[in-house]
């Protein structure tokens, strides 16, 4: 069965050091993997997503994620923390190849100090 | 194109009281969903329809019923609210074969 792990509820960065939001997940299939942000009183929105083939991944706002199969890790990272990054950060994946369903991790809130 | 919209905002419900909570989206997609989120539990699916006239349980359907009224709404009932059910609700659309959902800005619940 598919489920995703994100490790540290919360994560604080000073503004203009790098930001490491961490994912793994588990998954009898090649997984389909997402990162989607949410900022307060939002709802969600993609900020990127794994499907297939290059294994970096680029999203908006600067943001980048790996896929790496070894480590079953999908973290994801941008270079220099913006004030405007403060927000929530969810990591899913797709249920399985045959359907459109996801399994959402459980959040990690992300906080830019000055 | 107002993408998904939600309502209410906000509600406040007493014990045992029903209500419906009603999505829309103007963008054709043949999917949608209704999740709910918890603090520390992430999002969780309750139902999801695949397209118009079918809908499919989800992790935590109990307590909720829905109706896929038409390609463009997706309403989601409960019954006989319970204390157990506040919490904020989203509903979320998706074309398919894009693996890239949009979501309403929510509505927050509260069952007093």
């Amino acid at each position: 069965a598919q489920s995703v792990t994100q490790l540290g509820s919360h994560v604080s960065v000073s503004e203009g050091a790098l930001v490491l939001l961490r994912c793994n997940y588990s998954s009898s299939v090649p997984p389909y993997l997402f990162w989607y942000v949410q900022y307060p009183n939002q709802g969600l929105q993609l900020l990127l997503k794994y499907t297939t083939g290059a294994t970096l991944v680029k999203g908006i706002n600067g943001f980048e994620a790996e896929f790496k199969k070894s480590e079953t890790s999908f973290h994801l990272t941008k270079p220099s923390a913006h004030m405007s990054d403060a927000a929530e950060y969810f990591c899913a994946v797709r249920r399985g190849s045959g359907t459109y369903k996801y399994i959402f991790g459980t959040g990690t809130r992300l906080k830019v100090l000055a | 194109n107002a993408g998904v919209t939600q309502t209410p905002k906000f509600q406040v419900l007493k014990t045992g009281q029903s209500m419906t909570l009603q999505c829309a989206q103007d963008m054709n997609h043949n999917s949608m969903y209704w999740y709910r989120q918890d603090p520390g539990m992430g999002l969780r699916l309750i139902y999801y329809s695949a397209s118009e006239g079918t809908t499919d349980k989800g992790e935590v359907p109990n307590g909720y019923n829905v109706s896929r009224l038409n390609k463009r709404e997706f309403s989601l009932r409960l019954e006989s609210a319970a204390p157990s059910q506040t919490s904020v609700y989203f509903c979320a659309s998706l074309l398919g074969g894009t693996d890239t959902q949009y979501f309403g800005p929510g509505t927050r619940l509260t069952v007093l």
